[in-house]
């Protein structure tokens, strides 16, 4: 059974703070590492893709992926009230053929004013 | 404006009776998916399509069909709907199997 494995949450950070997003999934081998935001009844919309080790930065968000270690990350500078909402961490695994992402349950992340 | 985009957006049925929630995208994507999403179990996917007239089962296929018979749209069916189908469902299509998808709006169903 390959896993994508998040903290519910919810995470609490205050207004202008980094807010970091952690995911752990279970296949070493998988190379597809995407980063969803998810507003309460709303459709996924994409943040952030990574593919290779290291980091990825795209305006106030920041992707890490560690692929030996088998973690990614999400960091969010200057968190606003605005991002407050789920975020989903959805993994490509190697040897799920023509499966689509597995997704996991997503941490829900709360920015104080 | 690229887009995917789903109908009805809600929808309450009762027991038995067949519906169909519509799927478009405009995107010339290849590969379609639906996924169904309850509290604490995340996005699973239903079922997928390669290509026209190229279908799969996901992980949560069972009560489920779909068909493929133009690129653009992918239609969900359930035939007998029962109370446990009641879910947010989301359709999604990717350029290929292995990049991002995108989703539609969300279908809100009800089953009583």
């Amino acid at each position: 059974q390959k896993e994508v494995e998040q903290n519910s949450g919810p995470l609490s950070v205050p207004e202008g703070a980094i807010a970091s997003l952690n995911c752990t999934y279970s296949d070493r081998g998988s190379q597809s590492f995407f980063w969803y935001r998810q507003y309460s009844g709303k459709s996924p919309e994409l943040i952030m893709s990574i593919y290779s080790n290291g980091d990825k930065e795209d305006g106030r968000f920041t992707a890490q992926l560690n692929k030996a270690s088998q973690y990614v990350s999400l960091l969010i500078r200057d968190s606003q009230p605005s991002d407050s909402a789920t975020y989903l961490c959805a993994v490509k695994f190697m040897d799920t053929g023509r499966r689509a992402l597995t997704f996991g349950s997503g941490t829900r992340l709360q920015v104080q004013p | 404006e690229a887009q995917v985009t789903q109908n009805p957006r809600y929808l309450i049925t009762v027991t038995g009776k067949k519906l169909t929630v519509t799927c478009s995208q405009n995107m010339n994507h290849e590969y379609m998916s639906w996924y169904r999403q309850d509290p604490g179990l995340g996005l699973r996917q239903i079922y997928y399509s390669m290509n026209v007239e190229v279908t799969d089962k996901g992980d949560v296929p069972e009560g489920y069909k779909v068909s493929r018979k133009e690129k653009r749209n992918f239609p969900l069916i359930l035939e007998s709907p029962s109370p446990n189908q009641t879910s947010l469902y989301f359709c999604a299509s990717s350029p290929s199997v292995n990049t991002e998808a995108f989703f539609g709006q969300g279908t809100r169903l009800t089953v009583v």
